[in-house]
C-alpha cells in the first residue's frame, strides 16, 4: 500500500514563525503536491513538484515555498506564518504515466493553527 | 466560473437510496477523478476515469466526454457512505496537477 505521512497532525505556531511542514512518500511518485483546505473553499493547490528540484507555483502560492531534494520528500515552508494560514494542509502524491496523473493518494493532513 | 462544478453541493438521504451525484467541466481533460472525505478523515482516490464507466463494489463512475459531465452513482446507500465527495480534473493543457469543485457532502441517515 502506497504512504504518504505528514510530519504532524496537529501544530500550532505563532505570528511570524517559520513553519515546516514535512510529506514523505514510499512509492516512488515523480509528483507530489501540496494544497490546503478551508471550509467553503474546496482544495486549492499551493505547489507541486513533478521531480527532484522542480516545481511549480500553484493557485495560492503566496507566503510559501517548497523544497524538494529527493524524491521521497517534498516539503512546504511558511516564512513567516500568519493567521490567514491557519488551515488544514494536505500533501498528496502520483505517479505520471503516458501523460494522465494516476490515482492521487493523500496524507493524512496537518491542521496549522497561527496564533 | 469554476472551471469544475459540482451538485448537489449537500445531499441527504435514507439509508438504501440510490444515489446520484454530477460532476460539469468547462475544460477539455485528459482525465477525471472522483474523491472521498470522512469527517475528520483523510481523502482516498475512488476512480480515475478517461472514458466510459468504471465500478468498484457499490460505486458506479461514469463520464460523458463530449458533454463535459461525469456521474458517480452509489448504490444501496449506507450510512458509512456519508462523506465529502470531490471531482477532480486534469485538464489537457494544464500541466501535471488537478483542479477541484467543491465537493458535494452526502447524508445518509439509517
Amino acid at each position: 500500500d502506497v504512504k504518504v505521512t505528514q510530519s504532524s497532525r496537529y501544530l500550532v505556531k505563532r505570528t511570524g514563525e517559520k513553519v515546516f511542514l514535512e510529506c514523505v512518500q514510499d512509492m516512488d511518485h515523480e509528483n507530489m503536491f501540496w494544497y490546503r483546505q478551508d471550509p467553503g473553499l474546496g482544495l486549492r493547490l499551493i505547489y507541486f513538484s513533478y521531480d527532484v528540484k522542480m516545481k511549480e507555483k500553484g493557485d495560492i502560492p503566496e507566503g510559501y515555498s517548497v523544497s524538494r531534494e529527493k524524491k521521497e520528500r517534498f516539503s512546504l515552508i511558511l516564512e513567516s506564518a500568519s493567521t490567514n494560514q491557519t488551515s488544514m494542509y494536505l500533501c498528496a502524491s502520483s505517479s505520471y504515466k503516458t501523460a494522465l496523473l494516476d490515482t492521487q493518494y493523500f496524507g493524512p493532513g496537518t491542521r496549522l493553527t497561527v496564533l | 466560473k469554476n472551471e469544475v462544478e459540482q451538485s448537489p453541493q449537500n445531499l441527504t438521504a435514507q439509508e438504501g437510496e440510490f444515489i446520484t451525484i454530477n460532476c460539469s467541466y468547462s475544460v477539455g481533460i485528459s482525465a477525471l477523478h472522483w474523491l472521498q472525505q470522512h469527517p475528520g478523515g483523510g481523502i482516498v482516490s475512488l476512480f480515475m476515469l478517461s472514458s466510459g464507466k468504471k465500478k468498484h463494489g457499490r460505486l458506479i463512475a461514469t463520464i460523458n466526454i463530449q458533454e463535459k459531465h461525469s456521474s458517480l452513482h452509489i448504490t444501496a446507500s449506507h450510512p458509512r457512505d456519508s462523506a465529502v465527495y470531490i471531482c477532480a480534473v486534469q485538464k489537457i493543457q494544464g500541466a501535471q496537477k488537478l483542479v477541484f469543485g467543491q465537493g458535494t457532502r452526502l447524508t445518509i441517515n439509517p
